[in-house]
């Protein structure tokens, strides 16, 4: 089936402007990450939404940045007035119960790359 | 989630085994070993995890030494398609197991042809 997807892979924004991220995770997927990516950094966590209910947004760095998954399923991640410290790969994970109690493995997609100029 | 150690990078010959070590000394019980690889331009993938038992599945191997405190990613036969960022993470199995990743630097691994 299909994976994680991201739109656009790849932009390209002037200081100042917002933008607009967005994540479709696996049909049926409860949970949904949103994590950034610095050069030669491992991920790290922004926010999380379990359906439409955002439970964790403790890693968003200020509050430029906001989330929404209104119906459940494809979710937005908007930057408003981007800086150039907000260039990085944004990473979005989806997950789902596995068969035995063990921790979710999540499912990434390939990421949009935002540079900020 | 606990904190991991892992070498900054490795590098290993083609169609050889590569061992990836981690160290978690500071591992709880009910912590799992999760790794998670990064091929270039992509998002991380699940790769194996583990509690206590080695574990094996058609990407690897994972040995996990008796007191827990460190692990071996095994890639039995590296191929240049391996060549990605490793990393190694611990999981609550009892908590919040929907929990976000903490993810490390990583290991960064180079395939020579």
């Amino acid at each position: 089936g299909a994976g994680v997807s991201q739109s656009p892979r790849y932009k390209v924004a002037k200081r100042g402007q917002d933008v607009a991220l967005r994540c479709d995770p696996i049909s049926g997927h409860v949970s949904l990450f949103w994590y950034q990516q610095a050069l030669g950094q491992g991920p790290e966590f922004l926010t999380y939404f379990q359906n439409e209910a955002q439970l964790d947004k403790s890693g968003l760095p200020s509050d430029r940045f906001f989330a929404e998954r209104p119906e459940g399923s494809v979710s937005t991640l908007k930057i408003q007035r981007t800086q150039q410290e907000d260039s990085a790969v944004y990473l979005c994970a989806s997950s789902s119960p596995p068969l035995v109690q063990q921790p979710y493995e999540q499912y990434f997609g390939p990421g949009t790359r935002l540079t900020v100029t | 989630d606990a904190k991991t150690t892992q070498p900054n990078s490795m590098e290993s010959n083609e169609e050889e085994p590569v061992h990836l070590p981690c160290n978690h000394s500071t591992i709880s019980g009910t912590d799992y070993i999760h790794w998670y690889r990064q091929l270039p331009s992509q998002g991380p993938e699940y790769v194996i995890h583990g509690l206590t038992s080695n574990v094996n599945n058609r990407m690897a191997s994972l040995a996990i030494a008796e007191d827990r405190k460190s692990s071996t990613l095994i890639l039995h036969r590296a191929t240049l398609r391996d060549a990605a960022v490793y990393y190694c993470i611990l999981r609550d199995g009892v908590g919040n197991r929907d929990d976000k990743i903490i993810f490390g630097k990583g290991t960064r691994l180079h395939i020579l042809p």
